[in-house]
């Protein structure tokens, strides 16, 4: 299995709700990340998890708030988001490894709407 | 910043080979170059790296100049399938895997 699910496809969300993505693999990979990707534009990092541990938070704010509950799951959860955080969220997992390279598999992607 | 300066767009005749150039000057004597395509509202796609020697696999050919400042990503036979974004990425390395995407080639196939 070299796939990545993600969770929802599609989310609408207020201002005021409270939600999360949802992201698996079964690949055996230990690393998991979050990528967030506005139109026309190329994916930016968020964070990166390596061995269920938090090791690169890219500036993300607070109302961003990664969890990576066993080594196949990873969730975004997502509260008092603004208009302009509406994105593609990718997930993406790869091998944690230095030797010979590591190639990241993506998810299709949550496409997020904040009203 | 991205490490990586590609060429906005690019076409390519269908069948003909796409190659497709990417400048990393400032590359790091332990950083692989990584090739990603995203096809329109998917989810980027892995196609090759590759540290110092040319690589091929099933999808496409990386060429990498001798002095690792430069690579090129040849599609042998382009289909219109192959119409996307092709990102080159340099691969930091600190304690996870920093993968910072360039602003990437469009490629458009033409029948």
């Amino acid at each position: 299995d070299t796939e990545v699910t993600q969770t929802p496809k599609h989310l609408v969300m207020g201002m005021t709700n409270k939600k999360s993505l949802k992201c698996e693999q079964h690949m055996g990979h230990r690393a998991m990340y979050w990528y967030k990707q506005k139109a026309k534009k190329p994916p930016e990092l968020m964070f990166v998890y390596s061995y269920e541990k938090l090791s690169i938070n890219e500036s993300v704010p607070s109302r961003f708030s990664p969890e990576c509950p066993n080594s196949s799951l990873l969730n975004l959860h997502l509260h008092a988001l603004q208009p302009e955080d509406s994105a593609l969220y990718l997930c993406a997992s790869s091998q944690v490894s230095g030797v010979g390279g590591n190639e990241q598999f993506f998810g299709p992607g949550t496409r997020l709407t904040v009203l | 910043d991205a490490k990586t300066t590609q060429p906005p767009s690019m076409d390519c005749a269908e069948g003909r080979a796409a190659n497709l150039p990417c400048n990393h000057s400032t590359i790091s004597g332990n950083e692989y170059v990584y090739w990603y395509r995203q096809i329109h509202s998917q989810g980027p796609q892995y196609i090759i790296h590759g540290l110092k020697n040319n690589e091929t696999n099933e999808m496409a050919s990386l060429i990498i100049t001798e002095d690792r400042k430069s690579s090129t990503l040849i599609l042998p036979h382009a289909t219109l399938r192959d119409t996307a974004v092709y990102y080159c990425i340099v691969s930091v390395i600190t304690g996870g895997f920093k993968t910072i995407f360039g602003a990437g080639t469009r490629l458009f196939v033409k029948a």
